[in-house]
């Protein structure tokens, strides 16, 4: 079973930010935070990844909340292209990753 | 240049044939990985092998046989298919298995439609 919570689904206007939540209450303290989304009719492709600070790359941000029991994904600027569904995910003792339903983002142009 | 490419991209036969998926990664990754997403969008593990050796493999039926004849390729090949078989597979791959290198690159899917 899958070890985060997200919504099932999020709507943004285009061109705004977004911030994706997810809880994961029962988050060891060596669990890294994974966040992956999947394009329609495409693979899942990575995102951005982080134990306890905040992580910055070209396409996210990541926010650890400071107990780690919940993290957000900000997407800056969202376009078009960034409607998909994101998964935040967490691994298990075998390091694999546990994929729950995600939260389906819907850009409204 | 394609990291993970699977072929084909989409499968249609019958109930009780046999068929093969082929997956190859041109990234230099030690791990590979299959994955089935079902009609709900579930993602789940089937197996996965590091350095052409399987070291998981979830509870999925003894029809289904990966085979990776060399780091780069895990194929999946698949007996006396059935009609819960059609889904979407997921060939991916990462450095290694660990909790950090192990971030995973995914092919495109293939689409298996069992009828």
């Amino acid at each position: 079973d899958a070890k985060t919570t997200q919504p099932n689904s999020m709507e943004s206007n285009e061109e705004e930010p977004v911030h994706l939540p997810c809880n994961h209450s029962t988050i060891s303290g060596t669990d890294y935070i994974h966040w992956y989304r999947q394009l329609p009719s495409q693979g899942p492709e990575y995102v951005i990844h982080g134990l306890t600070s905040n992580v910055n790359n070209r396409m996210a941000s990541l926010a650890i909340a400071e107990d780690r029991k919940s993290s957000t994904l900000i997407l800056h600027r969202a376009t078009l292209r960034d409607a998909a569904v994101y998964y935040c995910i967490l691994k298990d003792s075998n390091y694999q990753l546990i994929w729950g339903a995600g939260t389906k983002l819907i850009i409204k142009p | 240049d394609t990291a993970v490419s699977q072929t084909p991209k989409y499968l249609v036969t019958q109930m009780g044939n046999d068929k093969s998926i082929k997956c190859e990664q041109n990234l230099g990754h030690d791990t590979m990985y299959w994955y089935k997403q079902d009609s709900k969008k579930f993602l789940k593990i089937m197996f996965s092998y590091n350095n052409k050796e399987l070291i998981i493999n979830e509870t999925v039926p003894n029809r289904f046989s990966p085979k990776s004849p060399d780091k780069a390729h895990l194929n999946l090949h698949i007996n006396s298919l059935e009609l819960g078989d059609s889904a979407v597979y997921f060939c991916a791959s990462s450095l290694s298995p660990g909790p950090v290198a192990g971030t995973q690159y995914f092919g495109p899917g293939t689409r298996l439609t069992v009828l």
